[in-house]
């Protein structure tokens, strides 16, 4: 596709639940960002890849949280035994390098009831 | 600390007037790059414009400006000609290093234009 695409765009779960959240890059973009936005706030860093590999992931709130991008395309953010303070929107975003601006996707919102 | 700080929470301005949204920055990296995005009401962040810490001139990008004072390390976001459809919440962003890397996003203005 022309952008970065996320899915789900919304999905509900009870807390406890395990969630896997989705995000396919523009297609040659290196960099993948994984964001979390919270109602009236900016968006907040939580991983980056560059390839295949976490370049940085000092934003990863604590050890319910991972994500994969095993073959340098297509990520998924994992969340174990969800808690209802990670209602957010989960944003994804790619770069062509490093350095460029980010594209985002629409974003997923989570919600643990 | 805060690296980004956004100070207006909310702005109303005239449709066709200019508007001048504050960013201050916080880093002791020599290298860095400013960003500035838009995010509507349906949730995706547009970029808008970008100010490498070395740029000579001010960036520039049809109607968006950005008032970059490094000694005073701000880079407000001048838009002009307001239309209806700029309303939405802007956000400065910070990248440090020359390396690349993560975006630090400040709190956001919340931008309403009134006709």
């Amino acid at each position: 596709g022309a952008g970065v695409s996320q899915t789900p765009s919304n999905k509900v779960t009870e807390k406890g639940k395990y969630v896997e959240l989705r995000c396919d890059p523009i297609s040659g973009h290196t960099a993948l960002y994984w964001y979390r936005q919270s109602l009236g706030q900016g968006p907040e860093f939580l991983i980056y890849f560059q390839g295949t590999g976490a370049a940085d992931d000092s934003g990863l709130p604590n050890d319910r949280f991972f994500a994969v991008r095993p073959e340098g395309s297509v990520s998924t953010l994992k969340i174990q035994r969800t808690e209802r303070g990670d209602s957010a929107v989960y944003l994804c975003a790619s770069s062509f390098r490093n350095t460029g601006e980010l594209f985002f996707g629409e974003g997923s919102r989570l919600t643990v009831l | 600390a805060q690296k980004i700080t956004q100070t207006q929470p909310g702005m109303f301005v005239q449709e066709k007037e200019a508007v001048t949204l504050d960013c201050t920055y916080d880093t002791s990296d020599p290298s860095y790059g400013l960003f500035w995005y838009k995010q509507p009401s349906s949730g995706e962040m547009i970029f808008l414009i970008y100010q490498g810490s070395y740029d000579q001139q001010n960036a520039t990008e049809g109607r968006y400006s950005l008032n970059f004072q490094k000694a005073r390390k701000s880079a407000n976001l001048v838009i002009s000609a307001l239309q209806l459809g700029d309303s939405a919440m802007y956000f400065c962003a910070m990248r440090e290093g020359h390396r690349g890397g993560k975006l630090i996003f400040g709190q956001g203005t919340e931008l309403s234009v009134k006709p």
